[in-house]
């Protein structure tokens, strides 16, 4: 596709669920980027993945969260045993290598947890 | 200690003037690069600039200008002529060589940001 394509855009989930979140990436961009975003706040990274090397999972805030991408496709953010103060935005990002590219982000996926 | 940091939460700005958003970084790599992005209400995320560590021009693009002072680790934007649809959140980031998995490249750190509000 032509953007970086997140999936769903809304979702409203009980406390104690798990969720999976999906992202699409640009075609040919071989970074992968997942960032979270609380109300009024600014970015927060969360993990990354660069082709086929080990993703750098320094921003996972606990073992509830984890991701997975295949090659240089689609990846899925999944939130286990959901508590309230994962109620944000979920945001993704995807570019090339090289550090002078910037990224193209997605729409987001804002997830509230009741 | 923050790697970007931003210290206007909020600016306003009237309709036709300048206005300059500032961002200091700390690193203490010799080769990075500096980015600014835009939020709109609708929450995307739009890339306006970006700045080489190596670059000795400053970057700009359009209405957009990066005025970079390496020595004070400083990457302020500058936007000419503001408009009302300039009315956003507005991002300083910043990319090391490094990832902490000793990759090629880092993620990007971002500042907490800036809310520019344009007035009629």
């Amino acid at each position: 596709g032509a953007g970086v394509s997140q999936s769903p855009s809304n979702k409203v989930t009980e406390k104690g669920k798990d969720v999976e979140l999906r992202c699409d990436p640009i075609s040919g961009h071989t970074a992968l980027y997942w960032y979270r975003q609380r109300l009024g706040q600014g970015l927060e990274f969360l993990i990354y993945f660069q082709g086929n090397s080990a993703p750098d999972k320094s921003g996972l805030p606990s073992d509830r969260f984890s991701a997975e991408r295949t090659g240089e496709s689609v990846s899925t953010l999944t939130i286990q045993r959901t508590q309230q103060e994962d109620s944000a935005v979920y945001l993704c990002a995807s570019s090339l290598k090289g550090a002078s590219y910037g990224y193209t982000f997605g729409s987001g996926t804002r997830l509230t947890v009741v | 200690a923050q790697k970007i940091t931003q210290t206007q939460p909020g600016m306003f700005v009237q309709e036709k003037e300048a206005v300059t958003l500032d961002c200091t970084y700390d690193t203490s790599d010799q080769s990075y690069g500096l980015f600014w992005y835009k939020q709109p209400s609708s929450g995307e995320m739009i890339f306006l600039i970006y700045q080489g560590s190596y670059d000795e021009q400053n970057a700009t693009e359009g209405r957009y200008s990066l005025n970079f002072q390496k020595a004070r680790k400083s990457a302020n934007l500058v936007i000419s002529a503001s408009q009302l649809g300039d009315s956003a959140m507005y991002f300083c980031a910043m990319r090391e060589p490094r990832g902490n998995y000793g990759g090629s490249q880092g993620n990007l750190i971002f500042g907490k940001g800036t809310k520019l509000s344009v007035k009629p």
